[in-house]
Formats: structure tokens, sequence, C-alpha cells
């Protein structure tokens, strides 16, 4: 069954203090991974795709078809980053993992 | 960028009533749009997929003669809830997915629908 696993339903870390948001997926086949992230009050929107393999806003996040993991990782958290995330894989339609809420604390 | 607009952004109506919500692709042809709903605190859970000039497919649970999906042109897509309840209270959320397909299958999203029914 095609899943994705955010294991962590809140995140709270200090501001400077590195970040990771852990995803884990199941799919049969080479699946292509996202991470959506929604500020307060705003719309959901892409952060990052793994095809891409793009830094945006300081975060990375690599495929690891080994361990079935995309990870979003950020050295150093700012206050801004605080949102919910969510990562998504997609053969079409998008499948959801449940989100984590970053909170980064000053 | 792509933008997806919804209208309207917030709507109150009686237990009953019809409510429809449009989802509009404002700078791209969009031969395929979602809509989702999203309950407070939990994740979004796809409810259809439309293309254009043909039925919805619902997801399983989603009762198609509750949630009526047109999606007649290639910038615009409609979710009717018939006769609302208030646990249809919820945020729905549209997206938008263009014709020029390629690699990516990234899907743009508007801002989301918050209805409440009373």
């Amino acid at each position: 069954a095609q899943r994705v696993t955010q294991p962590e339903k809140l995140l709270s870390v200090f501001k400077g203090a590195p970040v990771e948001l852990k995803c884990n997926y199941s799919y049969s086949g080479s699946p292509e991974l996202f991470w959506y992230v929604q500020y307060s009050r705003q719309r959901l929107q892409l952060l990052l795709r793994h095809i891409s393999r793009e830094s945006i806003k300081g975060f990375t996040a690599d495929l690891n078809k080994g361990e079935t993991s995309f990870h979003l990782k950020k050295p150093f958290a700012q206050e801004e980053d605080s949102a919910m995330y969510y990562c998504a894989l997609t053969n079409y339609q998008l499948i959801w993992g449940a989100g984590t809420k970053l909170i980064i604390k000053p | 960028g792509a933008v997806v607009s919804q209208h309207p952004s917030r709507v109150i109506c009686k237990s009953g009533t019809s409510v429809k919500i449009e989802c509009r692709s404002l700078d791209f042809q969009a031969t395929t749009m979602f809509w989702y709903r999203q309950f407070p605190k939990q994740s979004l859970m796809l409810m259809a997929t439309s293309n254009e000039g043909s039925k919805a497919t619902y997801e399983q649970g989603v009762e198609k003669d509750k949630f009526l999906i047109n999606h007649a042109s290639l910038t615009l897509s409609t979710l009717t809830v018939a006769s609302a309840h208030p646990e249809d209270s919820s945020f729905y959320i549209c997206s938008a997915r263009g014709a020029s397909g390629g690699l990516s299958y990234e899907q743009y999203f508007g801002p989301g629908t918050r209805l409440t029914v009373t």
C-alpha cells in the first residue's frame, strides 16, 4: 500500500538549533516526493521536491531509497520556520503524511 | 508562478442549503483539479479528482451525490455541497495540475474555503 508517514505531530526546537522533520514512505516503484509548508493563515505551498535537489529557505531533503525516507533538514532553525509541514508522495494524486507542526522557540 | 484562486474564502450557511465553491486556475490551463478536505489539526484528505470534460473520480467514502463536482473548463472546477449539514463544516481546498505534464506532478493549491454549517 502507498503510504506516507510523518511520525512526529509536533516538533519544538530553539532558534539556531538544527531541525529534522522525518518522513518515511511506502511505495512500489519510483516515487516523486515533495515537502509542502503551510504558514499560519496562508495557503499550502510547495517547499521542496526531490527531483530538483534544491535548497529552499535553507531546507534540504534527500531521498533515501534504501531507508524509504525523505527527511527535511535545516542546520539552523529560524523563528519564521514555524509552520505545518507535510510530506507527500505522488504517482498522479498526492498521498499525504499527517503533517508535523514545527515550533521554533526564541 | 501558477496561481489558483477559490471563491468564496469563507461561507456560513444554514443546514439544508446547498453551497457552491469555485476553484479557478488564473494563469494556466488545469487539465486536472483535485478537491481536498481538511479537518482541524488533521492532514488533507483527498475527496475527488476531476478531469476537464469528464466525470469526477471520488475517493472511497466520499458521497458523490453530496459533493457534486463539475470541471466544465480548463480553468474552472466547482464543488457543490448539497443539502449541507453541520458535519460538513470543514476547510475545503482545491488544487490544480497543468496540462504541460512533464516529469513533475506538482499541484498548485488554492487558499481554501472555510465552510460553516449552522
